[in-house]
């Protein structure tokens, strides 16, 4: 069964850099499509991007220039960094597999506050 | 971008009641429409892919319809474990964009 886990920083300061890791089992990255989601307090959600299975990437334009999806295919993982973030980006961040996601992680919450 | 207009925000229902859920896309979005449950402290779980066809596993108590910019979730006997928030995401064209969410309790 395909499982995901999202790891990293609970607290990320105001104007540094969020880095959020996903450790995929079951399932090799290098098949299909693996992405970014966030629910923000109050329940927005926003698709954030993804990467392929080629190491190809696309991004939400409302975050095109902060946002940078990479992977680690020999430890089946892929990254998120998301740069400057404000006090905004205080979400749930989910990694999920396909682009229009079937499976789904915990998720793991990020403060931004100084 | 597509906007989704999820409703009701909430919904009290009692078991055995036949539950619906709408998902509004500003523009036509051609049945690509998922619906998900999420239970608290769980990760979201796909119910319904492309308006219709329902995800491996899911009771099939859970049905989607629905054609360009209205779509329907429907719970056709709400059972206990169906306590959950519910929300749609339209894949036609990016950015993909969700619904505001559902919450399902029972009275």
């Amino acid at each position: 069964e395909v499982q995901l886990q999202e790891s990293g920083p609970g607290l990320v300061k105001p104007s540094q850099s969020l880095s959020l890791t996903c450790s995929v089992t079951g399932y090799s990255i290098t098949s299909n499509y693996w992405g970014w989601i966030r629910k923000f307090p109050g329940n927005k959600m926003e698709w954030m991007g993804y990467i392929s299975y080629s190491g190809s990437t696309s991004y939400n334009p409302s975050l095109k220039s902060r946002i940078s999806i990479t992977r680690d295919t020999s430890k089946n993982q892929f990254f998120l960094q998301l740069n400057s973030v404000t006090t905004e980006d205080t979400a749930t961040y989910y990694c999920a597999r396909r682009v229009h996601p079937d499976y789904w992680g915990q998720g793991v919450m990020v403060t931004v506050s100084s | 971008d597509i906007q989704m207009t999820q409703s009701p925000s909430f919904l009290s229902a009692t078991v055995g009641d036949r539950v619906t859920i709408n998902c509004k896309a500003s523009q036509n979005i051609n049945k690509y429409l998922n619906w998900y449950q999420q239970k608290l402290g769980e990760a979201p779980k796909r119910l319904i892919y492309n308006t219709n066809s329902l995800q491996t596993g899911i009771p099939s108590r859970f049905s989607g319809s629905g054609s360009g910019t209205d779509y329907t979730l429907t719970i056709s006997s709400l059972q206990p474990e169906d306590v959950a928030t519910y929300f749609c995401l339209q894949h036609n064209s990016g950015p993909y964009t969700f619904g505001a969410g559902t919450k399902l309790e029972l009275k």
